[in-house]
């Protein structure tokens, strides 16, 4: 079964930064488009960014444009997300996600249980 | 961006019972819309995607239906493992959530 497992999450202070690791497994990573959703504690899901199958392209929430990069490795199975200048509203589990194309457009059909990011000081 | 406005937030009910969660985008989106269901501590769960269609080995129970601004995600007969806090997706164009429904079984 497909299989996301994200890492690096940890409390940082303000203008800090990480960088956040997926490691996907049991698919054919280099053929799908993936993206990083947060969920802030008590919220619902927000998009943050999304990176195509060779990474020559990519799409971020306004919120995060200028500090946030999201990136791959196809040879290695991984997503990452380098995070700088964090601020306490980035604050939340980071989830990588596969996309899967539907007729209306694009979703997400597996996700990773998350790693935590708490920005504070 | 396109917002989307679940109701109920949250709603208790029955075994058995049959379940209604709404779901309003703020501008047209056609058919481009997900429901997802999330336990605490996991991954959401992909349910219904295009409005309508059930993802595979999703139960029978879920249904989806909508089209424009207004959806909804029925569950025919509640059953005791369908606790937890669904939300709604919009994919005509970046994506975006719904504020989330928290089902609660009595």
């Amino acid at each position: 079964e497909v299989r996301l497992v994200e890492s690096g999450g940890n409390l940082v202070q303000p203008g800090g930064s990480l960088r956040l690791s997926c490691a996907a497994s049991e698919f054919t990573f280099s053929r799908y488009w993936m993206s990083w959703v947060r969920q802030a504690p008590g919220k619902g899901p927000e998009w943050v960014a999304s990176i195509n199958q060779d990474g020559s392209k990519t799409y971020y929430v306004d919120s995060v444009k200028g500090r946030i990069t999201i990136s791959r490795d196809n040879a290695k199975n991984s997503l990452f997300l380098q995070m700088n200048s964090l601020r306490a509203e980035d604050t939340a589990v980071y989830h990588c996600a596969r996309h899967m194309i539907a007729a209306s457009g694009t979703l997400f059909d597996y996700w990773g249980q998350g790693t935590l990011v708490t920005v504070s000081s | 961006a396109i917002q989307l406005t679940q109701s109920p937030s949250s709603l208790s009910a029955s075994v058995g019972d049959r379940v209604t969660i709404t779901c309003r985008a703020s501008q047209g989106i056609g058919s481009g819309l997900a429901w997802y269901q999330q336990k605490p501590g996991k991954a959401p769960n992909l349910l219904i995607y295009d409005a309508s269609s059930l993802e595979t080995g999703v139960p029978s129970r879920f249904s989806g239906s909508g089209s424009g601004t207004d959806f909804t995600l029925t569950i025919s007969s509640l059953q005791p493992e369908d606790f937890g806090t669904y939300y709604c997706q919009q994919f005509n164009g970046y994506p975006t959530f719904g504020q989330g429904t928290r089902l609660e079984i009595k």
